[in-house]
């Protein structure tokens, strides 16, 4: 799978848009970015995938830039909730190719 | 469903004991994963079935670790003997990797503490 690279850390104030950004710039054309999230104490949870079209959900919109290099996770309107890391991860979506590789991730902190 | 269902939630146990831990996937998912967490170094895959047939255990980091997977309803991961560096916190996945549905649903977790 592919290596991602996250800033270790960011800070959001509440009801800002949070903006997470994701390097992978070895990702191969079979490869999914994925993203999920654990707040503490918590299982990580899925949040969203895509190919290399923009994809939204009800949790938050993934932008994949053309060359699919980059993607960059938006949560649109950030709570305290939201306070969580979040884990960039690419890799094979089916097949015997299928485990998730967790890296290090971003600590988002949403502030009042 | 329930979703995935670790049990225990804790494990305190002295070094030298033997420790299972129990993991019930969502029923029709045909992907198990087990995965440890710890402040040093994250989370790591450990083992992970598909089909309840072991498909890669590489990241067992030693012998004293062991998976099972009998059924599509249960697995196991036990650790005998225990060690004191074998505590953190272990996480049982599942996933169906059919088409739309590829996103793996995570147990709370059992903190284990050896002493």
């Amino acid at each position: 799978d592919a290596k991602t690279t996250q800033p270790p850390s960011m800070d959001c104030a509440e009801g800002r848009a949070a903006n997470l950004p994701c390097n992978h710039s070895t990702i191969s054309g079979n490869e999914y970015v994925y993203w999920y999230r654990q707040i503490h104490s918590q299982g990580p949870q899925y949040i969203i995938h895509g190919l290399k079209n923009n994809e939204t959900n009800e949790m938050a919109s993934l932008i994949i830039t053309e060359d699919r290099k980059s993607s960059t996770l938006i949560l649109p309107h950030a709570t305290l909730r939201d306070t969580a890391v979040y884990y960039c991860i690419v890799r094979v979506r089916a097949g015997t190719a299928s485990k998730l590789t967790f890296g290090t991730g971003t600590r988002l902190q949403v502030t009042l | 469903d329930a979703g995935v269902i670790q049990s225990p939630r804790h494990e305190v146990t002295e070094m030298g004991q033997e420790v299972t831990l129990r993991c019930k996937p969502i029923s029709g998912h045909d992907y198990l994963f087990w995965y440890r967490q710890t402040m040093m170094r994250g989370l790591e895959l450990l083992i992970y079935f598909n089909n309840n047939v072991p498909i890669d255990d590489s990241g067992m980091p030693e012998d004293r670790f062991s998976a099972k997977m009998p059924n599509a309803s249960f697995s196991t991961l036990k650790i005998q003997p225990s060690e004191p560096r074998d505590s953190a916190v272990y996480f049982c996945a599942s996933s169906f990797l059919g088409i739309g549905n590829t996103e793996a649903f995570f147990g709370q977790g059992t903190r284990l503490t050896v002493v």
